[in-house]
């Protein structure tokens, strides 16, 4: 059975960082791509970023409001993805998913985990 | 970025009833459309990826089709559990786009 645990999110001032992890099971991750996604309060859904696997060059590709901010990476080792948050903006208020991604859809998708940038 | 607008944005319907979900792109994404499901307090699931191929465990009342820039999902027999918002995604080119949700109601 694929899992996905996210873990690290909380409350932020604006500036701050934080990093968040995503944990996997169930399938061979070292061969996975990796993605972020994330949920405003009560809004729809915003593509982060992507992780491919190391085979492919762990190569990262992001969105365009958090590009310098933020940095994807994995540690195969870990079986787990990362995602550090720099600059953190009240609009990065949200719930951040990981999910396992197929060419760019994704299949499956942890719990998620808040983070909420606050003064 | 490739926009992604879905209609409608909200729906109402019967336990029974099928409806049908558009998604339309702003430019030609062949068929790289997906579809997610997402019930309340809940993590998104795949339904549909590239338009028309269901995702593992997904049951065959939903079904998917379209191509170039214009895109439906139909959910036939509706549920109590497909009561939800369904989400249209873009896998043709970063950003990987999503469209704004439509929120399936019990009439």
């Amino acid at each position: 059975e694929v899992q996905l645990v996210e873990s690290g999110g909380g409350l932020v001032k604006p500036g701050g960082s934080l990093r968040l992890s995503c944990t996997a099971s169930g399938f061979t991750f070292t061969d996975a791509w990796m993605s972020w996604v994330r949920q405003a309060p009560g809004k729809g859904l915003e593509w982060v970023g992507r992780i491919i696997s190391k085979a492919g060059g762990a190569t990262t590709d992001y969105a365009a409001p958090v590009k310098n901010r933020f940095t994807i990476s994995r540690d195969d080792s870990q079986n787990t993805v990362y995602l550090q948050m720099n600059s953190l903006k009240i609009e990065d208020t949200a719930v951040y998913y990981c999910a396992w991604t197929g060419l760019s859809w994704f299949a499956f998708w942890g719990q998620g985990t808040l983070v909420t940038v606050s003064s | 970025d490739i926009q992604m607008t879905q209609s409608p944005s909200s729906l109402s319907a019967s336990v029974g009833d099928r409806v049908i979900i558009t998604c339309r792109a702003s430019q030609n994404i062949n068929n790289y459309l997906n579809w997610y499901q997402q019930r309340p307090g809940k993590a998104p699931k795949l339904l549909v990826y590239t338009t028309s191929s269901l995702h593992s465990g997904v049951p065959s009342k939903f079904i998917g089709s379209g191509s170039g820039t214009d895109f439906t999902l139909t959910i036939s027999n509706l549920q109590p559990e497909d009561f939800a918002t369904y989400y249209c995604q873009q896998s043709y080119s970063s950003p990987y786009t999503f469209g704004q949700g439509t929120k399936l109601e019990i009439k």
